[in-house]
């Protein structure tokens, strides 16, 4: 069975500390995973996903095959990265699974 | 452009009521669906459509209904509102690819009383 797992709730740091906020997912197929990000009264939007190999706002995730992960990181949190994070995996079709989320608190 | 569309942004119904929570999108997108978020618990897809006419159920599909008539408007109905059904719901919207990108609407944020 398709499945997401953030396994933090809330994820507080440092501004210009490192976070990583963790994903774990199973899926038979071959993933298409993302990342969603939702800040403070606005509505949700993506931030990446695994087949661009981008970095957008300083943020990098990279998909390990062998771990079934597609963990979040950033180098240097800033306070404007404090927001909701969800994982999301694809299935054929193109339905979203979403992961439960996880709070970023960045404290100055 | 509009993006996502939805209507109203808040809702109080008692138990038993039944309301239809409404959602467009002006960007020709084939896909559209439904999730409810909650706390600890992410969102959960609640109904789907790949395209006018069809529609299938998601993840939380009881006591809610869509149809899908035309390709910019996918309206989602409680039938009987029941308690279990206070959450915030989101209707997004993408091209019917895997890969694709859903955009999101702002979210109804509904409590039954």
């Amino acid at each position: 069975a398709q499945r997401v797992t953030q396994p933090e709730k809330l994820l507080s740091v440092f501004k210009g500390a490192p976070v990583e906020l963790k994903c774990n997912y199973s899926y038979s197929g071959s993933p298409e995973l993302f990342w969603y990000v939702q800040y403070s009264r606005q509505r949700l939007q993506l931030l990446l996903r695994h087949i661009s190999r981008e970095s957008i706002k300083g943020f990098t995730a990279d998909l390990n095959k062998g771990e079934t992960s597609f963990h979040l990181k950033k180098p240097f949190a800033q306070e404007e990265d404090s927001a909701m994070y969800y994982c999301a995996l694809s299935d054929s079709w193109g339905k979203l699974q979403f992961g439960a989320g996880t709070q970023v608190v960045v404290t100055p | 452009n509009a993006g996502v569309t939805q209507t109203p942004k808040f809702q109080v119904l008692k138990t038993g009521q039944s309301m239809t929570l409404q959602c467009a999108q002006d960007m020709n997108h084939e896909y559209m669906s439904w999730y409810r978020q909650d706390p600890g618990m992410g969102l959960r897809l609640i109904h789907y459509s790949v395209g006018a006419g069809i529609t299938d159920q998601g993840e939380v599909p009881n006591g809610y209904n869509v149809s899908r008539s035309t390709t910019e408007d996918f309206p989602l109905r409680l039938l009987s509102a029941a308690p279990s059904q206070t959450s915030v719901y989101f209707c997004a919207s993408s091209y019917r690819s895997r890969g694709a990108e859903q955009f999101f609407g702002p979210g109804t944020r509904l409590t039954v009383l």
